[in-house]
């Protein structure tokens, strides 16, 4: 069955250090897309990457990148030069290809981020 | 704003009310899913549906909870006699899926309802 782990349920990073939050998923479809989500305190809900199944590189989107580890089934998130603005959950999601009409997204529990000024 | 709309943001309701709650998509998107958040944990997916169509429903509760998306206007989760164990974050999201392989259209999700039961 489909499953999203985050292992770490909160962390701490130094302003303007890197952090990397931890993902590992399980599917048995070998199509399926990842996605990162931001929530900060104020309640809503952030895309910030995706990354394919297919991608032959690793996504990045600014100060996010994802390492993606296929063999190993992680995604992990590294944000670099850390913000006092990051502090905030991060869930990481995905969606498989042969889910048919269900292109529902499977959810980690997430892991809280506090960056410390 | 094209973003997603949800309304209201918060809902206070006494057991055994109704809570109606409110999504409007993002501009273009047709398809739109509902998901419940509670406390310290992930979302758990609740019912996708497109325009005039329930598509998936498998993780609302048979009983109490409905959905529509009509034709004209937002789409709308229903809870009738909610009991306190219905308070929760509800999130709409909306995407717009193209042809072919589409599982890599990300959800735009809106600030959600935070619904309390008193």
């Amino acid at each position: 069955a489909q499953k999203i782990t985050q292992t770490q349920p909160g962390m701490f990073v130094q302003e303007k250090e890197a952090v990397t939050l931890d993902c590992t998923y399980d599917t048995s479809d070998p199509s399926y897309g990842l996605f990162w989500y931001k929530q900060p305190s104020s309640g809503e809900m952030i895309f910030l990457i995706y990354q394919g199944s297919y991608d032959q590189q690793n996504a990045t989107e600014g100060r996010y990148s994802l390492n993606f580890q296929k063999a190993r089934k992680s995604a992990n998130l590294v944000i670099s030069a850390s913000q006092l603005g990051d502090s905030a959950m991060y869930f990481c999601a995905m969606r498989e290809l042969n889910a048919g009409n269900n292109r529902k997204l499977i959810w980690g529990l997430g892991t809280s981020l506090a960056v410390n000024p | 704003n094209a973003g997603v709309m949800q309304n209201p943001r918060h809902l206070v309701r006494r057991r055994g009310q109704e809570a109606r709650l409110r999504c409007s998509p993002m501009k273009g998107h047709s398809h739109v899913y509902w998901y419940r958040q509670l406390p310290e944990e992930g979302l758990k997916f609740m019912v996708y549906l497109q325009k005039e169509n329930i598509i998936d429903e498998s993780g609302m509760p048979k009983e109490r909870f409905s959905a529509e998306f009509p034709k004209e206007g937002p789409s709308i989760l229903r809870i009738q006699q909610v009991v306190r164990g219905d308070s929760a974050a509800y999130f709409c999201a909306s995407s717009h899926h193209g042809t072919g392989s589409s599982y890599n259209s990300p959800l735009h999700f809106g600030n959600g309802t935070r619904l309390t039961v008193t």
